[in-house]
């Protein structure tokens, strides 16, 4: 059974950092493009980051480009996103997800940020 | 960016009946490989996204079938058969077509 297990979120101050964690199990990571996606409480969904097999590829969301890192290790079948300069307008639930071509098929629980003095 | 636009933003409905969204992009999702990416998401209250449909009218593992999409160019319909008490929720039309991934704003889905 896939899963995708996210964690790291927290209370942080405007300008601060955090570092998202997701934890893969149930597949062979090494083999996939894998995305976060994050929902500002009460909004709709925004694609933020996808990174391919090897962290050779990396595409980001305009908002976030020389703010936040996605990466990977394989080794650990993890998931990260590296979340610098924080803004109030970063605070949302972030999942991440499998990336299949064209779509996510499967998605974690999600972890909460919430960006505030 | 190309932009994503759902109606209705809200659908209520009666158990047992029909349900439609549509989806509409402000440029063609066929990508330069020929397909066109265009999905469908379900959000449950409480639940994170959860995938439907992908590439206009493929349904994901363990999609019951009383869920379909259909479309193409730059038009998308999502429909329920009939509207069963777990079909509550919020649904998103997404295009992976071009960066970045956009969605739609969101249909919620409520019973009558």
């Amino acid at each position: 059974e896939v899963q995708l297990v996210e964690s790291g979120g927290g209370l942080v101050q405007p300008g601060g950092s955090l570092r998202l964690s997701c934890a893969a199990s149930g597949f062979t990571f090494s083999s996939y493009w894998m995305s976060w996606v994050r929902q500002a409480p009460g909004k709709g969904l925004e694609w933020v980051a996808n990174i391919n097999q090897d962290d050779s590829e990396k595409y980001y969301v305009d908002s976030v480009k020389g703010r936040f890192t996605i990466s990977r290790d394989n080794a650990k079948n993890s998931l990260y996103l590296q979340m610098n300069s924080l803004r109030a307008e970063d605070t949302a639930m972030y999942y991440c997800s499998r990336k299949r071509t064209g779509y996510s098929d499967y998605w974690g629980h999600g972890t909460l940020v919430s960006v505030s003095s | 960016d190309i932009v994503m636009t759902q109606t209705p933003l809200s659908s209520p409905v009666t158990l047992g009946q029909p349900a439609s969204i549509s989806c509409r992009s402000s440029q063609s999702l066929v990508h330069s490989d020929g397909n066109t990416y265009l999905s469908w998401l379900q959000q449950r209250p409480g639940q994170p996204p959860r995938l439907l449909i992908y590439k206009i009218s493929n349904r994901f593992s363990g999609v019951p079938d009383r869920f379909s999409g259909s479309g193409a160019g730059t038009d998308f319909t999502l429909k329920i058969s009939r509207v069963e008490a777990e079909d509550v929720g919020i649904y998103f039309c997404m295009q992976a077509t071009q960066f970045p991934w956009t969605f739609g704003q969101g249909t919620t889905v409520e019973i009558k």
